[in-house]
């Protein structure tokens, strides 16, 4: 069993549509990490949250510690912002030992 | 902005020969960090480097794989022998160290190894 899932595996929207991408683990964790995978393969990082809700621009991230579970969210989507979204966690006591979902490919048609 | 860098972008080497994959974390960085990617899989941790020594390692980090921040701004993956299953991406990041632990990571582009 993977330790962090994330749903949907591909994901295809029109340019303007709100977009979610999930998320959920079964370790304990200190943080939890959402990055963004170019094309060409660079990796960025867009969050790092522990607790709540975090936003940067169009993009928000939720993460609920009791129920193991994170959301990323893009609000008017672009296609820009085509990538693949992996979530990643640390688990408790770790530095930088991060376990990886296998991603989301996001594609945004324009 | 400050930027993690690394060289080489695509190294191709022969099965048994040693590589050793180069980076240049953000300079007031205090922690570092090496994962590897191969193709079509997900991405998986190698280990991580704080204080001048190894703080954590995966069981994939074996006596053919090491670490060195040879002076103050290069930190170094070598493998010694290289297998055909070494074959992947591999990314080097830092992070700033906080009071709370190690932060935010940043990543570099890659080094695409290919091992024939």
């Amino acid at each position: 069993k993977n330790e962090v899932e994330q749903s949907p595996q591909n994901l295809t929207a029109q340019e303007g549509e709100f977009i979610t991408i999930n998320c959920s683990y079964s370790v304990g964790i200190s943080a939890l990490h959402w990055l963004q995978q170019h094309p060409g393969g660079g990796i960025v990082s867009l969050f790092m949250l522990s607790s709540g809700k975090k936003k940067h621009g169009r993009l928000i991230a939720t993460i609920n510690i009791q129920e193991k579970h994170s959301s990323l969210h893009i609000t008017a989507s672009h296609p820009r912002d085509s990538a693949v979204y992996i979530c990643a966690v640390t688990s408790g006591g770790s530095q930088g030992n991060l376990i990886f979902g296998k991603g989301t490919k996001l594609s945004v048609k324009p | 902005e400050p930027e993690v860098t690394q060289t080489p972008s695509h190294q191709v080497t022969q099965m048994g020969q040693e590589v050793i994959l180069r980076c240049v974390p953000i300079s007031n960085h205090l922690y570092f960090y090496w994962y590897r990617q191969i193709l079509g899989q997900k991405v998986e941790f190698l280990v991580s480097f704080y204080n001048n020594e190894i703080s954590e390692k995966s069981e994939i980090f074996d006596d053919q794989f090491s670490v060195e921040r040879p002076d103050g701004s290069n930190f170094t993956l070598k493998i010694r022998s290289t297998k055909l299953e070494d074959s992947a991406m591999y990314f080097c990041a830092s992070s700033p160290g906080l009071a709370g632990g190690p932060g935010e990571l940043f990543f570099g582009e890659g080094s695409r190894l290919t091992v024939l």
